[in-house]
């Protein structure tokens, strides 16, 4: 079967640097996606990978291993405005993407 | 532009009743996708469709149908509703249906009584 596994909550201080993991086991991988999901709203597009490797993009860098199935988000310089649910997802063999159940990120001040 | 529009944002259905739920996307995207999130689940696939014409099922189409008539409309058509029904649908699209980011309407949350 498909599997995508990521924690279900993790809690950090405004300022600091959280990493989120993300692992996984799929038919075929076509590339690991993140988005960015606040309580009530749409998913919205963060990170792309599909080489292994870190992709930077601002306070925000993924992390992809493709022979460990392994990928990570890193979040720095946290702000208040990052407390959401984080969603890792892979495409298949068949181009469809398999989700994780997300991570809820909580930033204290 | 709106991007994609869902409607309605919210509904209440009797089990039982039908009910299509409509979305539509202003951006000349190629694919569309409906997902179910419930809670302490990933989204789940419903339907797809990679192009105007086309559609296939996904993780979990039993009881939902779907159809492309046109390039921005993909709507969603509960036949019957059941209370396991119960959950938010969101309504996306992309590019194309390989590795292309896909971008989501806002959802609607449906609660089957």
């Amino acid at each position: 079967g498909q599997n995508i596994d990521q924690p279900t909550e993790m809690t950090a201080t405004e300022g600091a640097i959280v990493q989120i993991n993300c692992t996984y086991q799929t038919s075929g991988f076509n590339g690991l996606f993140w988005y960015q999901q606040h309580a009530g709203e749409a998913p919205t597009f963060l990170s792309y990978n599909v080489l292994d490797g870190l992709e930077e993009k601002g306070r925000f860098s993924s992390f992809l291993s493709r022979s460990k199935g392994y990928s990570y988000l890193l979040l720095k310089e946290l702000q208040m405005k990052d407390s959401a649910s984080y969603l890792c997802a892979v495409m298949d063999s068949n181009y469809q993407l398999i989700w994780g159940a997300g991570t809820k990120l909580i930033i204290k001040p | 532009t709106a991007g994609i529009t869902q409607a309605p944002t919210s509904q209440i259905l009797a089990a039982g009743r039908s009910m299509t739920l409509r979305c539509t996307q202003d951006m000349r995207h190629n694919a569309m996708y409906w997902y179910r999130q419930d809670l302490g689940l990933g989204l789940r696939l419903i339907h797809y469709s990679n192009t105007a014409g086309t559609t296939g099922k996904g993780e979990v189409p039993d009881g939902y149908s779907v159809s492309r008539a046109n390039t921005d409309d993909f709507p969603l058509t509960l036949a019957s509703a059941v209370p396991s029904q119960t959950s938010v649908y969101f309504c996306a699209s992309s590019v194309s249906g390989t590795n292309n980011e896909q971008f989501f309407g806002p959802g609607t949350r449906l609660t089957v009584l």
